[in-house]
């Protein structure tokens, strides 16, 4: 199984600094790599596809990068509604594998 | 509107077994991929399984910690997809999650919960 590995697992953070949320695989997977949030209590919400691709419906400070292992989920200028926990997921392999998470949390 | 809806879950003895449904309204479910994600309370995302469209020949993917209890079917006449578990375990216990896909997971459910525990 394709491993990925999300770093920081707890990131604190102050509204309107900007963060970087690191996600890693075990093997090299082109940009088949997707974010989600997820609030307290909801469901998960996609993010970014494919590494970079925007989603529709969601605000333009979150951006993606990478490709091979590194990928880096971007939120410019963190919103209080931003406060979640986010996680990779690779579709390289058809066995998908979802990352550990990052939590943003309030400083 | 692209609407998810799983329903099926409740308390479950270890050993026993449990089907989950997922109806889904608002596109065209031919098209896509479904899934079923778990999580345990307290915990991150597990995928669980995947059932492809006709033109993947209904292929289906399980995750390897799951596979030979746990069968995904899907009925495209009812839009729906379904989850068998069995040999239920207190580790399963968690909210599962229908979603769609082609290759991300762009709409899922609210989710549904499974308590294994005697």
């Amino acid at each position: 199984n394709i491993v990925l590995t999300q770093s920081p697992a707890t990131l604190s953070v102050t509204p309107g600094e900007s963060v970087s949320l690191s996600c890693r695989a075990s093997q090299s997977i082109s940009t088949s790599i997707h974010w989600y949030q997820q609030k307290s209590n909801e469901s998960p919400r996609l993010l970014i596809k494919y590494a970079s691709q925007s989603i529709s419906g969601i605000p333009s400070r979150f951006s993606g990068s990478g490709s091979g292992t590194d990928f880096t989920l971007s939120i410019n200028r963190v919103e209080s509604e931003d406060f979640s926990i986010y996680y990779c997921q690779q579709s390289y392999s058809s066995l998908y594998t979802f990352g550990a998470g990052t939590k943003l949390e309030l400083k | 509107e692209v609407q998810i809806l799983e329903t099926g879950g409740g308390l479950v003895k270890p050993g026993g077994s449990l089907r989950l449904s997922c109806a889904t309204s608002g596109f065209n479910f031919n098209d896509y991929f479904m899934n079923w994600v778990r999580q345990a309370p307290g915990k991150g995302l597990e995928w669980v399984a995947q059932i492809r469209n006709k033109n993947y020949n209904y292929a289906t993917y399980y995750a390897e910690s799951l596979e030979g209890r746990v069968t995904i079917s899907r009925d495209d006449s009812k839009s729906s997809v379904y989850l068998q578990v069995s040999s239920l375990r207190a580790e399963d216990t968690a909210i599962y999650y229908c979603t769609r896909s082609r290759v991300s997971f762009d709409y899922w459910g609210q989710g549904v919960m499974v308590t294994v525990s005697s």
